[in-house]
């Protein structure tokens, strides 16, 4: 069975510093792993993906994610957290069928 | 570049109630997916599509339903509309890839619905 552990439901940083949102997997088979950013009132968007090439995974807006078989983990890390990075992020994983199992979420505070 | 298009935005349905939240999508993606969000919960799928014709159940099917006539369209029908069903409902399609969870899904910007 699939499923996503998001570690923390909330995060709070400063503007200009760095980022880590964590995420534990499960999976039964080699998994295909995702995060999604979702601002206020919009749909989900795709931030980055992994599907077994490199597991050093960068994604747009400067996010970039690591795939670690041995701890079951794909944490999201940004260097320097802007203004327009607050949002709710979500990590998703898929055993490449036809479904996606995702996170409960994490909400991230950027402050001034 | 319209993408993925959800109608209504927002909608208050009154218990027994009935009504069709419309999905459509100009990418030719051959999967379709229908999530409720929510709050503290992430998203849980409710029915999925794999092509026009073609529909299977989700995590959270009961009290809908779904039909797929053609690619671009996947509705979704709300029967006998209950409280437990308010929820914030996304669309989201994607390419029919080698295998199919390789690809990332498109997703609409959600149709907010109470029922009261």
């Amino acid at each position: 069975a699939q499923s996503v552990t998001q570690l923390d439901s909330h995060v709070s940083v400063s503007e200009g510093t760095p980022v880590l949102l964590r995420c534990n997997y499960s999976s039964s088979y080699s998994p295909s792993l995702f995060w999604y950013v979702q601002h206020p009132n919009k749909g989900l968007q795709l931030l980055l993906k992994y599907t077994s090439a490199a597991t050093l995974v960068k994604g747009i807006n400067g996010f970039e994610a690591e795939f670690k078989k041995s701890e079951t983990s794909f944490h999201l890390t940004k260097p320097s957290a802007h203004m327009s990075d607050a949002a709710e992020y979500f990590c998703v994983v898929s055993d490449r069928g036809n479904q996606f199992y995702f996170g409960t979420g994490t909400s991230l505070t950027v402050i001034p | 570049n319209a993408g993925v298009t959800q109608t209504p935005k927002f909608r208050i349905l009154k218990i027994g109630q009935s009504m069709t939240l419309q999905c459509t999508q100009d990418m030719n993606h051959n999967y379709m997916y229908w999530y409720r969000q929510d709050p503290g919960m992430g998203l849980k799928l409710i029915y999925y599509s794999v092509g026009a014709g073609i529909t299977d159940k989700g995590e959270v099917p009961n009290g809908y339903n779904v039909s797929r006539s053609t690619t671009e369209d996947f509705p979704l029908r709300l029967e006998l509309a209950a409280p437990s069903q308010t929820s914030v409902y996304f669309c989201a399609s994607s390419y029919r890839g080698t295998p199919p969870g390789n690809q990332p899904q498109h997703f609409g910007d959600g149709t907010r619905l109470s029922i009261l």
